[in-house]
């Protein structure tokens, strides 16, 4: 059984839909959730980072984090066409000691958003 | 503020070819990792380097690859005796000398690793 999974989709919504994005993690010692966007043939950009469980929302985009269930979802609003990408979702255990900065990735969703 | 900066971006090496792989991280960021991407699968951590040290290597297959960060100059990330199996896209990502708690790792572009 893989660390995180995710869905690898593709997933593809009109213009102005709600995205939802979700991983599961198996690794009880993760600590620190995030999500990375990338663009074809690009390097993963940090979009949210959260910390334990909650809610965190920036701009169209709110990140949930549910430790009990060890479930985090990525929720898109009013999708656009520039958010067309492949979304992958990272884990850490700490940010302290010898794993600190080492991240576990899921397998990343394709998203395509149509006009 | 110039981001992470690797090259080459796209690199071609016959089979049994040396390849190496540099890695400057953002200015004033003192950890380095490096991270592969096959196709169709998500990133796997190889290792983690802060300057002259390996900190973490778990990732890293036990022979053929190494990795260094010297004093000066950038990080090398360096596969010896390359093989197809080889092809894939390596990232490096860099981060700030961590306080308060917080990781927050930013990437480069890559470079694409071609072995033919």
């Amino acid at each position: 059984q893989k660390e995180v999974e995710q869905d690898p989709g593709p997933l593809s919504v009109p213009e102005g839909a709600i995205v939802s994005l979700n991983c599961t993690y198996s690794n009880s010692a993760f600590q620190y959730f995030m999500w990375y966007r990338q663009y074809s043939r690009k390097g993963p950009e940090l979009l949210m980072y959260t910390y334990s469980s909650g809610n965190k929302e920036d701009g169209r985009f709110t990140a949930q984090v549910d430790k009990s269930s060890k479930y985090i979802s990525l929720f898109i609003r009013d999708s656009q066409p520039s958010d067309s990408a492949t979304y992958l979702c990272a884990m850490s255990a700490n940010a302290g000691g010898t794993s600190y900065g080492k991240l576990t990735f899921g397998q990343g969703t394709i998203l395509t958003v149509h006009p | 503020n110039a981001g992470v900066m690797q090259n080459p971006r796209h690199l071609v090496r016959r089979r049994g070819q040396e390849a190496r792989l540099r890695c400057s991280p953002m200015k004033g960021h003192s950890h380095v990792y490096w991270y592969r991407q096959l196709p169709e699968e998500g990133l796997k951590f190889m290792v983690y380097l802060q300057k002259e040290n390996i900190i973490d290597e778990s990732g890293m297959p036990k022979e053929r690859f190494s990795a260094e960060f010297p004093k000066e100059g950038p990080s090398i990330l360096r596969i010896q005796q390359v093989v197809r199996g080889d092809s894939a896209a390596y990232f490096c990502a860099s981060s700030p000398r961590q306080s308060g708690g917080r990781t927050e790792a930013f990437f480069g572009q890559g470079t694409r690793l071609t072995v033919v």
